[in-house]
């Protein structure tokens, strides 16, 4: 079993939808959760950084951990055709040092 | 402010060579991680080194081997190439801290192995 699950998609979704990503991790020890996307050809940039449970919006972007559940998701509103990317949850703990698990990356494509 | 830097962008290397991977993190940054990145496996962690010391280290066979400079650059070499060392390899910078991993990525190394 991976430690951190996602469904690679892909999703195609119409431009001014609102798009949920999803993941489940299964360390409970697990305290940062973070969502990167990744355009083709480039390196994942972060997007959304949470430390412990909660919902943490920006802007058009909200992320949601339920640590009892060991459930992450990313909720894009208003979807537009430059959010079309892969998006990758992770997942990190300290332990003298940092080891960052990331799922298998969610492919979105938003039709205009 | 400069982001992260992998040298080179693109290499092709022939089974049973070796390669160096280069990475110059974020000026302020101290941690250094690197990743594999296949279609197949997606982001795989190789290891984390932080102030010259290798403090986290991924599954990966011992071909695999980096190291860290005193300026926090580092390298990553792959010794005796295999097929299935064809991927993305990434580098990422953070600044270590114990309360924030916020990883900040370079474009990657693409290394096809022929």
């Amino acid at each position: 079993q991976k430690e951190v699950e996602q469904d690679p998609g892909p999703l195609s979704v119409p431009e001014g939808a609102i798009v949920s990503l999803n993941c489940t991790y299964s360390n409970s020890a697990f305290q940062y959760f973070m969502w990167y996307r990744q355009y083709s050809r480039k390196g994942p940039e972060l997007l959304m950084y949470t430390y412990s449970s909660g919902n943490k919006e920006d802007g058009r972007f909200t992320a949601q951990v339920d640590k009892s559940s060991k459930y992450i998701s990313l909720f894009i509103r208003d979807s537009q055709p430059s959010d079309s990317a892969t998006y990758l949850c992770a997942t990190s703990r300290y332990t003298g040092g940092f080891k960052t698990i990331f799922g298998a990356g969610t492919r979105l494509f938003v039709k205009a | 402010k400069a982001g992260v830097t992998q040298t080179p962008r693109y290499l092709i290397k022939t089974r049973g060579q070796q390669v160096t991977l280069s990475c110059s993190p974020i000026s302020g940054h101290r941690s250094v991680s690197w990743y594999q990145q296949t279609p197949g496996q997606g982001l795989q962690f190789l290891f984390e080194y932080f102030s010259e010391t290798q403090r986290n280290k991924g599954n990966f066979p011992g071909r695999f081997s980096g190291r860290q400079f005193s300026n926090s650059r580092s390298e990553m070499n792959v010794s005796t190439l295999e097929l299935g060392d064809s991927a993305l390899y990434l580098c990422a910078s953070s600044l270590g801290d114990p309360t924030n991993e916020k990883l900040f990525f370079g474009s990657g190394t693409q290394l096809s192995v022929l």
